[in-house]
């Protein structure tokens, strides 16, 4: 079975830090990784998708690699701002379908 | 684009009633996606439709749960004998034929009294 947990649980950073928020799975066999970004109450936004053949995806200040021996994934924030400030969640999937979400990292970005 | 939709965005019950919610996908997505989502916890699959079939559902999904979707288009996630368990945040997402990325709705929040 899948299970999929990121550390830190949560983080609170200055203004402008660069910050790199981490992912763990037990499964290495994924067929894709999705990073996304949740607003309190809010659904979630989706920010990177990584196939398993690839091994880092970039937008913007955003750049998430993935090492699939290792099972392990990154999310690197560049310059963070106050508007950054939500919960990061990372998602597996073994087969594209039925994605298996970690617990997330809750950031703070403070000004 | 008007994005995923879901209604209603709130819900407050009685235990032991039934409840049905209803998700839009984005127009052309033919992959449709429920989860629920509890405090502190990442988002849990709980079914999965591509057109009007149901392809996949987890355990979690006991036999008080149904999901539909006629037609290919919107879809319904009813609860049956609905239980304090139940409490939690709806998320329904899909996706389109050309990528795996889900896209998001803002939840039906469901609390039972």
């Amino acid at each position: 079975k899948q299970e999929v947990t990121q550390i830190p649980a949560a983080l609170s950073v200055p203004e402008g830090e660069n910050l790199v928020l981490n992912c763990s799975f037990t499964d290495s066999a994924i067929y894709n990784l999705q990073w996304f970004r949740q607003d309190p109450g809010k659904g979630l936004t989706s920010l990177l998708l990584i196939q398993s053949s690839q091994r880092e995806q970039t937008s913007g200040r955003l750049n998430a690699s993935l090492d699939k021996s290792s099972g392990r994934s990154t999310l690197y924030i560049a310059a963070s701002q106050p508007g950054d400030s939500a919960t990061y969640l990372c998602a597996v999937s073994n087969y594209g379908q039925n994605f298996v979400f970690g617990p997330g990292t809750r950031l703070s970005v403070l000004p | 684009d008007t994005g995923v939709s879901q209604d209603p965005r709130h819900k407050i019950t009685k235990r032991g009633q039934n409840v049905t919610f209803r998700c839009d996908p984005i127009s052309e997505h033919n992959r449709l996606y429920w989860y629920r989502q509890t405090l502190g916890q990442g988002p849990e699959f709980l079914t999965y439709f591509q057109n009007e079939a149901q392809l996949e559902k987890s355990r979690l999904l006991s036999d008080r749960f149904s999901a539909e979707r006629p037609k290919g288009s919107f879809s319904t996630l009813e609860i049956q004998r609905t239980e304090q368990g139940d409490s939690a945040m709806y998320l329904c997402a899909s996706s389109p034929p050309t990528t795996d990325t889900q896209y998001f709705g803002p939840g039906t929040r469901l609390t039972v009294l």
